[in-house]
């Protein structure tokens, strides 16, 4: 079955360094995955897009990877801040058509420390 | 600024009520979703919908129905409302993209259902 797989746990990293977010996919062949941010009550925000024919991607203080022989994406935050703190949550487009929908992962929650 | 707006921050129903979510969103956008929301389980896909009037099943529609009459209005409906639809609801949009053009999700802030 098909299957998004983030770190489940919470990340903590100290304030400065950088936090590293991993997503995993089986059985997809995604033409893009996207990076959101989710505070707590709120909907998820928009972060970055990188497609399947591009290995990385960046914008200020965020990086991200995309391997396809891996079936995996690399989210980086450098110089973290405890502003950073939020739930991260990676999505594909998983389906046969562009405008279907796209398929979260369960998110990884970030706790960036002073 | 772009938005999605759904009407609700907060909504409380009683079991086997008739319950609307609506969601409006003023970026012009064809393509409108509903996910819930629910701790260890993350964002699920209800139904989506690319035109007015089409609608498409999710991962899990059961229990719901949709209505897209207009282009900027897209609305959940609970036929029956029961506790295990208490959840978070998220309306998104987003623009109209073929192949790999297919661009992000503009999320709304939630409606928090609780059904007792």
């Amino acid at each position: 079955s098909q299957k998004i797989e983030q770190n489940s746990e919470a990340l903590n990293i100290q304030e400065g360094k950088t936090a590293t977010l991993t997503c995993n996919y089986t059985n997809y062949s995604p033409a893009y995955l996207q990076w959101y941010r989710q505070d707590p009550g709120r909907g998820p925000v928009f972060l970055l897009l990188i497609r399947e024919n591009e290995k990385e991607k960046r914008k200020e203080r965020l990086k991200v990877t995309f391997d396809t022989t891996l079936k995996q994406s690399l989210f980086h935050i450098t110089a973290s801040q405890p502003a950073d703190s939020a739930t991260y949550l990676c999505a594909l487009d998983a389906r046969p058509r562009g405008a279907d929908g796209l398929t979260f992962g369960k998110g990884t929650h970030l706790i960036i420390q002073p | 600024d772009v938005k999605v707006t759904q009407s609700s921050r907060y909504l409380v129903k009683r079991t086997g009520e008739k319950v609307f979510l609506e969601c409006v969103q003023d970026m012009d956008h064809e393509n409108m979703f509903w996910y819930r929301q629910d701790p260890g389980l993350g964002l699920r896909l209800i139904y989506f919908s690319y035109d007015v009037k089409m609608k498409e099943k999710g991962d899990i529609p059961e229990g719901y129905s949709v209505s897209r009459e207009k282009k900027e209005r897209f609305s959940l409906i609970l036929e029956s409302a029961s506790t295990n639809q208490t959840s978070m609801y998220l309306c998104a949009s987003s623009k109209w993209g073929t192949g790999d053009l297919n661009t992000e999700a503009f999320f709304g802030q939630g409606t928090r259902l609780t059904v007792v």
